[in-house]
């Protein structure tokens, strides 16, 4: 069965933290992806990977950053975490083809105060 | 670009209705995939069915079932029989050159 998992279902920080979001698949994908969610809208990319050390920007990289120094896992980094950063995280794998399939995590939801 | 529409913030119905969840596209790729992702409550995006852009046959599966139209670049879905476990946010993503494109969701609730 297909598992993705989230280090944490809930988070509460305080502006100014730096935030680690860790993100484990066991299904051997290469590709990973960070997202957040927020009412309205929908799912928006914040970084993704296509293979261990890579890392590109997606949609709204400002104010986050990403590692990825094993295939399986995938971290979300906040460096100074902010009020506008509270949100749902989801992060995905898939593997590398157009049809990929991604599957999500149970997601984190982080609130900051 | 590429976008997704769900023009349909929030639907509620009465246990056994047919409900129909509507999503629109738009891309200039031949090539591509359209996907429904289901939310319940719990959080996890449950994924339903993948379709691609050469493939317009309709998809039935169980009380489900999918139409894709491409001259009107729309993927809808429809529930039949609903019930109240089928109350959740609902997804519809556009994947091209590797990445998925969501729309804003639709929330559907399932009055018993």
């Amino acid at each position: 069965d297909v598992k993705v998992t989230q280090s944490s279902r809930y988070l509460v920080k305080r502006t100014g933290e730096k935030v680690f979001l860790e993100c484990v698949q066991d299904m051997d994908h290469e590709n990973m992806f960070w997202y957040r969610q927020d009412p309205g809208l929908g799912l928006r990319l914040i970084y993704f990977s296509y293979d261990v050390k890579m890392k590109e920007k997606g949609d709204i990289p400002e104010g986050y950053s990403v590692s990825r120094e094993k295939k399986e896992r995938f971290s979300l980094i906040l460096e100074s975490a902010s009020t506008n950063q509270t949100s749902m995280y989801l992060c995905a794998s898939s593997i590398p083809s157009l049809a990929d399939t991604q599957y999500f995590g149970p997601g984190t939801r982080l609130t900051v105060l | 670009a590429q976008k997704v529409t769900q023009a349909q913030t929030e639907i509620s119905v009465v246990e056994k209705e047919d409900v129909t969840l509507d999503c629109v596209y738009e891309t200039r790729d031949t090539t591509y995939y359209l996907f429904w992702y289901k939310q319940p409550p719990s959080g996890e995006l449950v994924f339903l069915i993948r379709r691609n852009s050469f493939d317009e046959q309709n998809e039935i599966s169980g009380r489900y079932s999918w139409n894709f139209q491409k001259s009107t670049s729309s993927f809808n879905f429809t529930i039949t029989a609903s019930q109240v476990v089928d109350s959740a946010v609902y997804f519809c993503a556009l994947s091209s050159a590797r990445q998925l494109t969501f729309g804003s969701g639709t929330q559907l609730t399932v009055l018993p």
